[in-house]
């Protein structure tokens, strides 16, 4: 069964602090994976999709990666204003259906 | 505004009750998704349309859920006789194909649905 895990659930970082967050999948051949930024009451804001193992994407402090299992979502020098839950999702060959993770919640502390 | 716009934004109903939502998606978009997603978990997929033809539904989803989407445009969700266990966001998305095969998923605010 396709399946999307990520970690950590909760992630506390100081303002400036780096770090990354990950996102495992199991799916029967990768269409796409994409990453999501999601703030308290409101619908999900896209942030980025990858397509192919070693494809990278960045915008502003974020930067995605993929591997054949995993991706990363890399966030340097954090700000206040980027906490929010992130969350990841799949599609898988066959299908455009999307499978999302439960998120991983991010605080930045100024 | 030429986003992805739901209605209501809060629905608050009695037991038994039935429900409806509404979704109006991007313009040009040609397909169409509904999620639920309850507090501290990704949204759950529910069903999506390309155009007007209702492509894939989740096993998840039961008898009193039931969606259209109307000459492809707008959709609704009605939800017959709610439950506690529907209480969640619900939540539809609107999505637009590139010939490349890429493709960028876009999120209205969603419905807060309380059953009491």
């Amino acid at each position: 069964e396709d399946q999307v895990t990520q970690s950590p659930e909760a992630l506390r970082l100081q303002e400036g602090e780096s770090s990354s967050l990950n996102c495992s999948y199991t799916v029967s051949g990768l269409r796409g994976l994409f990453w999501y930024r999601q703030d308290p009451g409101k619908g999900p804001e896209f942030l980025f999709t990858l397509y192919s193992a070693g494809e990278e994407k960045e915008k502003e402090r974020l930067k995605a990666t993929l591997t054949k299992k995993e991706s990363f979502l890399h966030i340097t020098a954090p700000k206040p204003e980027d906490s929010a839950t992130y969350l990841c999702a799949v599609q898988a060959s066959g299908t455009y259906k999307y499978i999302f993770g439960t998120g991983t919640r991010l605080k930045v502390l100024a | 505004d030429t986003g992805v716009s739901q209605n209501p934004r809060h629905k608050i109903t009695k037991r038994g009750q039935n429900v409806t939502f509404r979704c109006d998606p991007i313009s040009e978009h040609n397909r169409l998704y509904w999620y639920r997603q309850t507090l501290g978990q990704g949204p759950e997929f529910l069903t999506y349309f390309q155009n007007e033809a209702q492509l894939e539904k989740s096993r998840l989803l039961s008898d009193r859920f039931s969606a259209e989407r109307p000459k492809g445009s707008f959709s609704t969700l009605e939800i017959q006789r709610t439950e506690q266990g529907d209480s969640a966001m619900y939540l539809c998305a609107s999505t637009q194909s590139w010939t490349s095969g890429m493709e960028t998923q876009y999120f209205g605010p969603g419905t807060r649905l309380l059953v009491l």
